[in-house]
């Protein structure tokens, strides 16, 4: 049960696009499509961004897009706005029942 | 609207037990699968155990495998976590969410549970 792989911070200036990465394995991230990526502010719950590598619940903004390629998953976030600083986790299924967690990715405006 | 809102978080020492709840509702809550995420204090989220819709199936991470009890009365719509021989590194918010194609598509506020001598 190794956590998935990504970068500690990501920047960008609004209206800019950025892309953060989320690195696993074939028993995980390769192995399912099964990923799901969170966005979570500061003393808040986490909220769904995304599930099943690339769909969006209804109510969060298409300027969120993810991926899938090999073992490597990865969120786009679009025309970036003052309200998407926030911390970014991904998650995956990881065979036999079980979830495993990025350690997430503080995306910072500038 | 789904409102999941979880109790029984406070204060334990090292090798005592605490019980946590999850109030459900807005959902059918008998038809989920249900999730407990925690997030040590500054650190990220760690999947912690799921049950299934029905609680005939249970799935712990290893680090809480065979201390920590996930269960579910679905007649009260509450999802339960006992937590026994906890651990300093126990200490964390928990959160429930409610499950969906491996993710948790909604999630309660969260409650802090601190173990400490």
């Amino acid at each position: 049960q190794s956590a998935l792989t990504q970068p500690p911070s990501a920047s960008g200036s609004p209206g800019q696009s950025v892309t953060i990465s989320c690195t696993g394995t074939s028993s995980d991230v390769g192995g399912y499509n099964y990923v799901s990526w969170y966005q979570q502010h500061p003393g808040k719950a986490p909220k769904l961004m995304i599930y099943e590598v690339s769909k969006r619940p209804s109510g969060v903004p298409d300027r969120f897009s993810a991926s899938k390629s090999g073992n490597t998953a990865s969120l786009t976030v679009s025309g970036l706005q003052a309200e998407d600083e926030a911390d970014y986790y991904c998650s995956s299924y990881a065979g036999s029942n079980i979830v495993v967690f990025g350690g997430g990715t503080k995306l910072t405006v500038l | 609207q789904v409102q999941l809102v979880e109790s029984g978080g406070g204060v334990v020492q090292p090798e005592r037990s605490l019980r946590l709840s999850c109030e459900a509702s807005g959902f059918t809550f008998s038809s989920y699968g249900m999730h407990w995420v925690r997030q040590a204090p500054g650190k990220g989220l760690e999947w912690v155990a799921v049950i299934s819709y029905d609680g005939s199936s249970k799935y712990y991470a290893d680090s809480v495998k065979g201390r920590f009890t996930i269960s579910r009365d679905n007649s009260k719509n509450t999802l339960y976590l006992q937590m026994n021989s906890l651990r300093p590194e126990d200490t964390a918010v928990y959160y429930c969410a409610k499950g969906s194609s491996w993710s948790g598509v909604s999630w309660g506020q969260g409650t802090l549970v601190t173990v400490s001598s």
